[in-house]
């Protein structure tokens, strides 16, 4: 099993800031990354898929990046609206797991 | 526009079975993987596994094999996911998510089913 560690699990952060969210799997797991943001009592959404392909009407402020076992997620200018948890997921094989989640908080 | 609606919240008792039905809408269901994802109170995201509405096809994590059916009926563009043997550790929102038949991220969501095991 591919093991995903976020970290980190919590931070706070101001409106206007850029922040940034790691992603780390205990094997490869080639660019079969995606991200998702979830609020409380909401489904998640799909922001990112195939490590930093932006879905459409995702804002162009979130952006992914990495390949192998590393993985960020960049948020840039926080909006109110990005006060939420995020979530990674891998889908390397027809195994597919995500990691424990950050949570977004406002400072 | 595609949408996931799922069934209403349960409530069960230990040792009881829960069916929990997505509805797809604004697509063929046969033409994506649905996926079910569990979310326990307070907790993140537990993916269980897949199913393929064309084939009938499962793959389910070794945890859920023995309790877990996955099922459809393509005459009303539905699937089912049914947890037999209920647990106190399995009261949980369940969700359905769509992915494409070879990549598995999950572009839409159904709204999730709260489900409650109390005895």
């Amino acid at each position: 099993d591919i093991q995903l560690t976020q970290s980190p699990s919590t931070l706070s952060a101001s409106v206007g800031d850029t922040v940034t969210i790691t992603c780390r799997a205990s094997q490869s797991v080639g660019s079969w990354l995606a991200w998702y943001q979830q609020k409380p009592g909401r489904a998640p959404k799909l922001l990112i898929s195939k490590a930093s392909n932006l879905e459409s009407g995702v804002p162009s402020r979130f952006s992914g990046s990495g390949s192998g076992t590393e993985f960020t997620l960049t948020i840039s200018s926080l909006q109110p609206d990005d006060f939420a948890t995020y979530y990674c997921q891998q889908y390397n094989s027809y195994w597919c797991s995500f990691g424990q989640g950050s949570k977004l908080e406002i400072k | 526009q595609v949408q996931l609606v799922q069934s209403g919240a349960e409530v069960k008792k230990p040792g009881a079975s829960v069916k929990v039905s997505c509805e797809a809408s604004g697509y063929t269901l046969t033409d994506y993987y649905i996926h079910w994802v569990r979310q326990a109170p307070g907790q993140g995201l537990e993916w269980m596994g897949w199913f393929n509405p064309h084939s009938g096809g499962t793959n389910l994590v070794q945890k859920f094999q023995d309790r877990v059916a996955l099922t459809r009926d393509t005459s009303i563009n539905a699937a089912y996911m049914e947890l037999h043997r209920l647990k106190y550790d399995d009261s949980a929102v369940y969700y359905c998510a769509r992915s494409p038949t070879v990549v598995y991220y999950f572009d839409y969501w159904g709204q999730g089913t709260l489900v409650t095991v109390s005895s």
